[in-house]
């Protein structure tokens, strides 16, 4: 079975500007979790998505979005780049939702400039 | 407020002894604790889990250790090995979030 892939798997941008991940999920998997990692910070839960509706949300601001399509792909959005939002961003997904193990892609390493 | 916490940032420890890692929590409404581990350019990979009903559980050289009442965990690693190397996180589940919480993690160094 393939594994959680991300694309891309590096990008750079400038401040201002905005940015769209992607994710494909294992096949059969229904829930789909981002989560940014910077550097002291751990892991921070963006928000999941469960056949096709956002079921769970962290605090971030709006400027985070994210969507999940029919066949579980998911993509995130975020608008009006920070220097601070300069992280690994990282997709999980899993067979119900978060209580279920997890399995990560690679990530994706946002570099805002 | 960081309910998951990893207090130390890494560790070093000999190939062949015990690696011990630390997390603590301040939430007591979690109820599932899970370990992951984060080789360099990858994402975390599951390792080993505990229910709150439980206090420990074994995986081969894993084991999960749980103190309710101290809201603490540790994973012991018997005997260490180089490949081991890697960033360790505790995570946590459970209360009214229904999110995973993730510390920040340890950096764990075997030495040959």
């Amino acid at each position: 079975k393939a594994g959680v892939t991300q694309t891309p798997r590096y990008l750079i941008k400038t401040r201002g500007q905005q940015v769209t991940l992607s994710c494909s999920p294992i096949s059969g998997h229904r829930s789909v979790s981002w989560y940014q990692q910077t550097p002291g910070q751990g892991l921070q839960f963006l928000f999941e998505y469960f056949s096709e509706t956002q079921r769970n949300k962290g605090n971030f601001p709006g400027r985070f979005s994210g969507r999940q399509f029919s066949n579980s792909r998911s993509e995130m959005n975020v608008s009006t780049l920070e220097l601070g939002d300069s992280a690994l961003y990282l997709c999980a997904s899993s067979l119900v939702g978060t209580k279920n193990i997890q399995y990560f892609g690679a990530g994706t390493r946002l570099s805002v400039l | 407020d960081q309910q998951v916490k990893q207090n130390s940032p890494s560790l070093s420890v000999q190939e062949g002894r015990i690696s011990i890692l630390n997390c603590d929590y301040t939430n007591s409404m979690f109820d599932y604790f899970l370990w992951y581990k984060k080789y360099p350019a990858e994402g975390p990979t599951f390792l080993i889990s505990i229910s709150s009903i439980k206090d420990k559980n074994e995986d081969g050289r894993f084991t999960v250790f749980l103190n309710k009442s101290a809201k603490h965990l540790s994973l012991h690693i018997v005997p260490s090995q180089p490949g081991d190397s890697a960033v360790y996180f505790c995570a946590a589940f459970g209360g009214a979030t229904n999110k995973l919480i993730f510390g920040t993690g340890t950096l764990l160094a075997v030495q040959p």
